[in-house]
């Protein structure tokens, strides 16, 4: 199984903040990440995928970088809206795994 | 509008069986990969299982803690996908999520949830 250790797990900021999130693999998973959202008693909400591609309708300040085992998720100016709990997950092979998460807080 | 909407949820013992249901509306199921994805409580998530589309046969793959214990299904008159869970354990304990997953040209990823049911399995 892939193992992916996420970085900071908590993170206090305030709005207008740059955040940046780490995911960082065991091995090589090429691009294999996709990025999720997830606030109190919701479903998660996907963010990215392929590393770094916006999914349709998430806002521009979110973006994501990264490939084989290091990749960050990257929040511009952080907005009252983006407090919540983000996750990793990796693509690459069965079974799929999902990061620890970092709780963004203020 | 596409909805995917889990039920089944309840309280049961260690050792028992129950049966979660995810009934999609707005969209036919049939042309989707679906994954289960899992939370404890105050915990982070866990990939249960995926059941991929009827041209790829409906087939599974699962998690390694659930490997043997919960088998994916589905109906197609019902547009639903099911999630068997057996020798249930007191880890199952979670809010069980279904979500859609949508073909891009790198891959299939989840774009539509359901609102979550939990599974409680305590004596």
């Amino acid at each position: 199984d892939i193992q992916l250790t996420q970085s900071p797990p908590f993170l206090s900021a305030s709005v207008g903040d740059r955040v940046t999130i780490t995911c960082r693999a065991r091995q090589d998973i090429g691009n294999n990440v996709a990025w999720y959202q997830q606030k109190p008693g919701k479903a998660p909400k996907l963010l990215i995928y392929v590393a770094s591609t916006l999914q349709s309708g998430v806002p521009s300040r979110f973006s994501g970088s990264g490939s084989g085992t290091e990749f960050t998720l990257t929040i511009s100016s952080l907005q009252p809206d983006d407090f919540a709990t983000y996750y990793c997950q990796e693509f690459y092979s069965y079974p799929l795994t999902f990061g620890g998460g970092t709780k963004v807080e203020i | 509008e596409v909805q995917l909407v889990e039920s089944g949820g309840d309280l049961v013992q260690p050792g028992g069986s129950l049966r979660l249901s995810c009934a999609a509306s707005g969209f036919s199921l049939s042309g989707h990969y679906v994954d289960w994805v899992r939370q404890a409580p105050g915990k982070g998530l866990e990939w249960v299982g995926r059941s991929r589309n009827k041209a790829e046969g409906y087939t599974t793959e699962y998690g390694a803690s659930v490997k043997g214990r919960f088998s994916i299904s589905r109906d197609e008159s019902k547009n639903s996908l099911y999630l068997q869970m057996n020798s249930l354990k007191t880890d199952d304990t979670a809010v069980y999520y279904c979500a859609r997953l949508s073909r891009t040209n790198s891959g299939d990823f989840p774009d539509s949830w359901g609102q979550g049911t939990l599974v409680t399995v305590s004596s």
